[in-house]
């Protein structure tokens, strides 16, 4: 199931399913975005990155999908697996500052064996 | 292990006390960041140096006091600290050129009595 507001937003995905986690941006000058797995005690891990000029990318297992009509992105994991258990955030770059890396909320996934 | 190598881990210290958290990468990147992040929040950007630069200041205090010696090192000195100061500092570092993810260390776990 999945829940919002003042808790992190959840996602529980039985072993070999597929998981689709979702990320709403507002700022319509952003024109990269990242995806990121941080696992209990340890930093941000970068999954995949897409730029604004495509819809769609793909990697080992994770797939990234862009929709710049509605400002949304998702993050799809196919075969789920125990040690995909984290935190997903996805991040967002402004063309006016490189530099200058905006996180979302987040997305708690637990996978049940 | 992550590239981005930040010590110590962990840190308790008293409101009046001083004290340093540090930040090392060996990648060439020569933008480099600090991030404060609560439990079940997402990282919250405070610095950015570029080429040894601070090239943004999120309004942070400045009982926080960032410092970049060279372009390896990234330091954060803290000063008259509050409880709510309490988190894990992250420490990130990125090539300069665009459309480039961040690369992250595990953090500093910091407690504020």
């Amino acid at each position: 199931g999945e829940s919002v507001g003042l808790h992190l937003p959840t996602l529980s995905v039985q072993e070999g399913d597929n998981s689709i986690i979702n990320c709403a941006y507002s700022n319509s000058a952003s024109d990269y975005f990242i995806w990121y797995k941080q696992e209990s005690g340890k930093g941000p891990q970068f999954i995949i990155d897409i730029r604004s000029n495509m819809d769609k990318r793909q990697g080992q297992r994770v797939t990234v999908l862009l929709n710049k009509t509605v400002k949304h992105l998702s993050l799809q994991i196919a075969a789920t697996q125990p040690g995909d258990s984290a935190v997903y955030f996805c991040a967002e770059n402004t063309k006016t500052s490189y530099d200058k890396v905006i996180f979302g909320p987040g997305t708690s996934l637990s996978v049940i064996p | 292990d992550t590239e981005v190598t930040q010590t110590p881990k962990h840190l308790v210290m008293g409101m009046t006390n001083k004290k340093s958290l540090k930040c090392e990468q060996h990648m060439g990147h020569r933008a480099m960041y600090w991030y404060k992040q609560k439990a079940k929040k997402p990282p919250e950007l405070m610095f950015v140096y570029s080429y040894e630069k601070l090239s943004i200041n999120e309004s942070v205090p400045s009982r926080f006091s960032p410092e970049c010696p060279n372009s390896s090192l990234l330091n954060l000195h803290l000063h008259a600290l509050q409880p709510e100061d309490s988190a894990l500092y992250l420490c990130a570092s990125r090539e300069t050129l665009s459309n480039q993810p961040q690369h992250f260390g595990d953090g500093t776990r910091l407690s504020i009595l």
